[in-house]
């Protein structure tokens, strides 16, 4: 079965600090690994994807993730943090072949920037 | 590309009364669309997966008679919380698939129904 685990639900670092947010996954096949962004009373912000290649994804506003396949870990990394970086963060992991349409998210890491 | 459009985004209704959202793709076609129900400082809780011109698939512990979901076109799908109690209130998204293997889920801003 798929899953993630973000086992931070809160992340606080000063501004134009490198941040860090950690994800971790379980998967049966190819991992399609997702990270998403959701400011207060929004949706979700599509950030950046890992389907193959390249370990290192880079996504929107300066955000890049790392594949880790012997840690099966999926963090999330920003060299230098924003105060509008200030979000609630979700990893997602894509079903397996025959459900790949459905989506399994993390249960969310809150990220504090400070001035 | 890829937007997802949802309304209302702000919803208050009396206790016994139905609300209806809708989760509309603007500019691409929808063949499944997924809702949400998010709790205050909780993940999302997928509540059920809606397919074009086919009966929804609920998730476990959703009531389908309570939540009714019609898709009736590639572009729309529709959420109606049927005799709506204080304890439906929550925050409910919308998501998207372009039905491609790689792509990404795109999701409506979501709606914030308040029961009263």
């Amino acid at each position: 079965a798929q899953s993630v685990a973000q086992p931070e639900d809160q992340v606080n670092v000063a501004e134009g600090n490198p941040l860090t947010v950690k994800c971790t996954y379980s998967v049966s096949g190819n991992p399609y690994l997702f990270w998403y962004v959701q400011y207060p009373n929004r949706g979700l912000q599509f950030l950046l994807k890992y389907i193959t290649g390249d370990n290192l994804v880079k996504g929107s506003y300066g955000f890049e993730a790392e594949f880790n396949k012997s840690q099966t870990s999926f963090h999330l990394k920003k060299p230098s943090a924003l105060v509008s970086d200030s979000a609630l963060y979700f990893c997602a992991v894509r079903g397996a072949q025959y459900n790949f349409n459905k989506f399994y998210f993390g249960s969310g890491t809150k990220l504090n920037v400070k001035p | 590309g890829a937007v997802v459009s949802q309304h209302p985004s702000r919803v208050i209704c009396k206790s016994g009364t139905s609300v209806k959202i809708e989760c509309r793709s603007l500019d691409f076609q929808a063949t499944t669309m997924f809702w949400y129900r998010q709790f205050p400082k909780q993940s999302l809780m997928l509540m059920a997966t809606s397919n074009e011109g086919s009966k929804a698939t609920y998730e476990q512990g959703v009531e389908k008679d309570k939540f009714l979901i019609n898709h009736a076109s590639l572009t729309l799908s529709t959420l109606t919380v049927t005799s709506a109690h204080p304890e439906d209130s929550s925050f409910y998204i919308c998501s998207a698939s372009q039905g491609q293997e790689y792509s990404p889920l795109h999701f409506g801003n979501g709606t914030r129904l308040t029961v009263t």
